[in-house]
């Protein structure tokens, strides 16, 4: 089975540049999440995609961040203008659904660098 | 607001030593996790503890969970070189929420030397 797939795999950018991520879930996933993970932290949940609605926003600074899933199956996730903390790895996962016993996969991650 | 600590946030241990993480959870949740990270790696999901009292152990791990205490521990027995990883728990931040949706503490950085 395919794991989650995440491009490019590293970016290097400008602060105040735009940025772009891509992810396409495991086949038959309704649920995709992005995290965001700053060197020496844990990852933080930025949103949560059930088929193409959001299910959960709350810690996505929207201001500059934006996310989609049009079609219910790829993402694309945001940075419009970046700023030099967005430094991170920003991570997707997906699951087949939303009961506690439905394990999440995370992808390997597109590590940004906002100089 | 949700918190979730985990201590310690570096590990050195050696080769055939035991040794426990600790991940403490400021409200109640009804679902807790631990994760692998390998450098540049993703998340490997370890273990799922989902009531009071849950035990798992797979290998040299072992995953204990005390709702009451809002306390899990991954105790490791035995350490060997290719544990050396970086530990994270994580916990549920909605009552019967996704898996995916969660709050992940800091990590801690295990280095099992010979």
């Amino acid at each position: 089975e395919a794991g989650v797939a995440q491009s490019p795999r590293y970016k290097i950018i400008e602060k105040r540049q735009s940025v772009a991520f891509w992810c396409n879930p495991i086949s038959g996933h309704a649920t995709l999440y992005w995290y965001q993970q700053i060197l020496g932290q844990g990852p933080k949940l930025l949103i949560q995609f059930q088929n193409n609605g959001v299910v959960d926003d709350s810690q996505l600074p929207k201001d500059r961040f934006s996310a989609e899933r049009l079609k219910g199956v790829d993402s694309t996730l945001k940075i419009q203008p970046a700023k030099l903390e967005d430094s991170a790895v920003y991570l997707c996962a997906s699951s087949v659904g939303q009961g506690i016993r439905t394990e999440a996969f995370f992808g390997q991650g597109t590590r940004l660098t906002v100089v | 607001e949700l918190k979730v600590e985990q201590n310690p946030l570096f590990l050195s241990m050696q080769e055939g030593k035991n040794y426990t993480i600790y991940c403490n959870y400021s409200t109640t949740s009804d679902r807790l996790y631990w994760y692998r990270q390998d450098p540049g790696k993703s998340l490997e999901s370890l273990f799922v503890l989902l009531s009071n009292g849950a035990v798992k152990q797979e290998g040299r791990l072992m995953a204990s969970l005390d709702t009451k205490a809002r306390l899990s521990t991954l105790h490791i027995t035995a350490a060997v070189h290719d544990l050396s990883a970086t530990y994270f728990c994580a916990v549920g931040r909605d009552y019967g929420g996704s898996q995916g949706n969660l709050i992940f503490g800091k990590g801690t950085k295990l280095s099992v030397k010979p």
